[in-house]
């Protein structure tokens, strides 16, 4: 068990719907990272926040957002869904501030199916 | 572009023996971190080791170890006496050194097969 949680496990959604990914980091970390892995694209970085501010963003598509709140927990906001958007979500956090390469630790995802 | 190569996407060993993954990265950064994770058919990406780039000296954890050639920018994971527990896909993962964010960009993965 990494410490990191992330909500819900599985969804299963209809194209054009949308979706919020929840996770919760490991106690004392700041840093929440998202990910991507899908079939196609394999591990992709998406976005990146430090303590309620963003730091980095990859590839990340418009239709998608994130936020990570004052309680440091995170959101990942995924509209207009697309059959390309089916994947294995990832959530990691860290005790880093984003310069020391710091282990991530990576929750159990959540896996999306969009039909 | 920062790019990581993991050119053997499929490997099998016998268990007790030893295997070796192979990996190769892209940066004209100097300064940063290499990473191996391990993905079991659980799903769970479970860090295997960690190395800094300004040091020479290889990581090792247990049965892993790393072979870090920084001027030819390979990074080769050797797992030795493979056991049953080590089949899962493996990712060679890069960061580097930043004042910003600390993002890994991953390789294709390497799935191994640890065979009794």
């Amino acid at each position: 068990d990494s410490g990191v949680t992330q909500t819900p496990k599985h969804l299963i959604t209809a194209t054009g719907q949308r979706v919020t990914l929840r996770c919760s980091p490991r106690s004392g970390d700041l840093s929440v990272y998202w990910y991507q892995q899908s079939l196609d694209q394999g591990l992709q970085f998406l976005i990146h926040y430090y303590n309620g501010e963003e730091r980095a963003k990859g590839n990340i598509l418009e239709r998608f957002s994130a936020q990570q709140f004052p309680d440091l927990h995170s959101e990942l906001n995924l509209s207009s869904l697309e059959l390309g958007d089916s994947a294995l979500y990832f959530c990691a956090s860290s005790a880093g501030t984003g310069t020391g390469g710091y282990e991530q630790y990576f929750g159990p995802g959540t896996r999306l199916t969009v039909t | 572009a920062q790019t990581v190569t993991q050119s053997q996407p499929e490997m099998s060993v016998q268990e007790a023996e030893t295997v070796t993954l192979s990996c190769t990265y892209d940066t004209s950064e100097s300064n940063y971190y290499l990473f191996w994770y391990k993905q079991p058919p659980s799903r769970q990406m479970i860090l295997v080791i960690r190395q800094e780039a300004y040091k020479q000296q290889n990581a090792t954890e247990n049965r892993f170890s790393v072979n870090f050639q920084k001027a030819a920018k390979s990074f080769s994971l050797k797992i030795s006496d493979s056991q049953l527990g080590d089949t899962a896909m493996y990712f060679c993962a890069f960061t580097p050194r930043s004042y910003n964010t600390d993002k890994l960009i991953f390789g294709t993965g390497t799935r191994l097969q640890v065979f009794p």
